[in-house]
């Protein structure tokens, strides 16, 4: 059975600083990753996905995840945070194949500090 | 840009009344999710449809909650009898699949249904 697991709840960072938000999952099969975004008062949107190759992803508003196997990891990264980049961030992992539905982490919620 | 439609985007009611939420889906998308967010229990997959038809309803209160596809265009979510702890933001999304199989494609929201009751 898959799952995913975000560490962190909050992450607070000050504006223009690095960010990373952790992501581990666990399968016995390959897996499809995901990152959406939640802003206040909407739904989740996606900001990128790993489906096969480049274990290097890049996604909207300059973030990228590296997907790394044998850690079971998909964080995702951003050299320098906006304020606008404040929202809540969901990992999310399907199986290859299947029946199963994509499962969610429960979420990180990223706040830039002017 | 395509959007998946939810109505109403807020509903207050009282315990014991019928609420129904509705969804237009993204035109061509045939996969349909209902999700239901809250504080303590984060994301929880309530249904989904493919090709309007129910893959998985295990994730929803039989009892109360009902989900439907009358058409393509239209997915309902309605719980009846409503109770206080029914108090949350529904979302449904939209995406692409093929049989039974999961999809990889990823799956597009509505801004959600946030539903109090009294």
């Amino acid at each position: 059975a898959q799952s995913v697991t975000q560490l962190d709840s909050q992450v607070p960072v000050f504006e223009e600083a690095p960010v990373e938000l952790r992501c581990n999952y666990s399968s016995s099969v390959s897996v499809y990753l995901f990152w959406y975004v939640q802003y206040p008062n909407q739904g989740l949107q996606l900001l990128l996905k790993y489906l096969s190759g480049s274990t290097l992803v890049k996604g909207i508003n300059g973030f990228e995840a590296e997907f790394n196997k044998s850690q079971t990891s998909f964080h995702l990264r951003k050299p320098s945070v906006h304020i606008s980049d404040t929202a809540e961030y969901f990992c999310a992992v399907l199986e290859w194949g299947g029946y199963q539905k994509v499962t969610f982490g429960t979420g990180t919620k990223l706040q830039v500090i002017p | 840009d395509a959007r998946v439609t939810q109505t109403p985007r807020h509903k207050v009611t009282e315990m014991g009344q019928e609420v129904t939420m509705r969804c237009q889906p993204i035109l061509g998308h045939n996969t349909v999710f209902w999700y239901r967010q809250t504080m303590m229990q984060g994301l929880e997959l309530l249904a989904y449809f493919r090709n309007r038809a129910p893959l998985d309803d295990s994730g929803m209160p039989k009892d109360r909650f009902s989900a439907e596809m009358p058409d393509a265009t239209l997915a309902t979510l309605k719980i009846q009898p409503s109770e206080p702890r029914d108090s949350a933001v529904y979302f449904c999304a939209s995406g692409l699949g093929q049989g039974q199989h999961n999809s990889n494609q990823p799956q597009h929201f509505g801004d959600g249904t946030r539903l109090s009751i009294l």
